[in-house]
C-alpha cells in the first residue's frame, strides 16, 4: 500500500516550457488535491477534485490546469509555466473533505 | 482577518520539555480539526484529528479545541529531538461544497534540543 505517489520528484523548467505533475493514490479515496507550498505562504489549494468526473478551482488555480484521469490519478499541468511558479507542489487525497494524506512531494524550479 | 492564525515561530526547547502550539481562527462554521507533522523536504502527515470541542490523546500527543475561544492546540509531553518537525493546523466545516475544504495554518516550526 503506497499511499499517494507523485512524480517527478524534481523538476527544473525554463520560462515557457510546459509539464505535468503526476499524483496517484491507492487508498480508494473519492477526493484529490493539488497544493502549493510557498515560504511564509503554507499550504494553498490549487485544484481539487471532490470525485471522478468533477474538478473545481481552489484559492490560486491561475496558470494550472488539472485532470482526473479515473478515481485513482489526477494530474497537475502548467502550460507556460513562469518563474512564480517556483514551489513545492503536493497532492492529497481524502474519503470526504476532511481528513487528507498527503504525497512526498514535487520540488519544481522555473528558470 | 486571516481565517487561520498560526504562529510561526521558530520555537527551540530543550529535550524532555512540555511543547504547546496553537491556532485560532475566525470561521465560527468550522468543527473538524487536525494537526498535521511536517518533516524537512517531505509531505505533511496526520498527527491528530478531532471533531468539535474537547480533548484527544494520543501517547505523548494531546489535542485540545475550544470552539468558544475558537483556539485549538496541540501539546507534546516529554519531547524529544525527533519532534522536531514544522507542525501545521488544519480545519473544515463541512456543508456539502468548497466550504469542506481543508484550510491550514501557514505552521509552526519546532526544533527539541537533545
Amino acid at each position: 500500500n503506497a499511499g499517494v505517489t507523485q512524480t517527478p520528484k524534481f523538476q527544473v523548467l525554463k520560462t515557457g516550457q510546459s509539464m505535468t505533475l503526476q499524483c496517484a493514490q491507492d487508498m480508494n479515496h473519492n477526493s484529490m488535491y493539488w497544493y502549493r507550498q510557498d515560504p511564509g505562504m503554507g499550504l494553498r489549494l490549487i485544484y481539487y477534485s471532490a470525485s471522478e468526473g468533477t474538478t473545481d478551482k481552489g484559492e490560486v488555480p491561475n496558470g494550472y490546469n488539472v485532470s482526473r484521469l479515473n478515481k485513482r490519478e489526477f494530474s497537475l499541468r502548467l502550460e507556460s509555466a513562469a518563474p512564480s511558479q517556483t514551489s513545492v507542489y503536493f497532492c492529497a487525497s481524502s474519503t470526504s473533505t476532511d481528513t487528507q494524506y498527503f504525497g512526498p512531494g514535487t520540488r519544481l524550479t522555473v528558470l | 482577518q486571516k481565517e487561520v492564525e498560526q504562529d510561526p515561530g521558530p520555537l527551540s526547547v530543550p529535550e524532555g520539555a512540555i511543547v504547546s502550539l496553537n491556532c485560532t481562527y475566525s470561521n465560527s462554521a468550522f468543527q473538524y480539526f487536525m494537526w498535521y507533522r511536517q518533516y524537512s523536504r517531505k509531505g505533511p502527515e496526520l498527527l491528530m484529528y478531532t471533531y468539535s470541542s474537547g480533548n484527544k490523546e494520543d501517547g505523548r500527543f494531546t489535542a485540545q479545541v475550544d470552539k468558544s475561544s475558537k483556539y485549538i492546540s496541540l501539546f507534546i509531553r516529554d519531547s524529544q529531538p525527533s519532534d522536531s518537525a514544522t507542525y501545521l493546523c488544519a480545519m473544515t466545516g463541512w456543508d456539502g461544497g468548497s466550504q469542506g475544504n481543508l484550510i491550514f495554518g501557514k505552521g509552526t516550526k519546532l526544533s527539541v534540543k537533545p
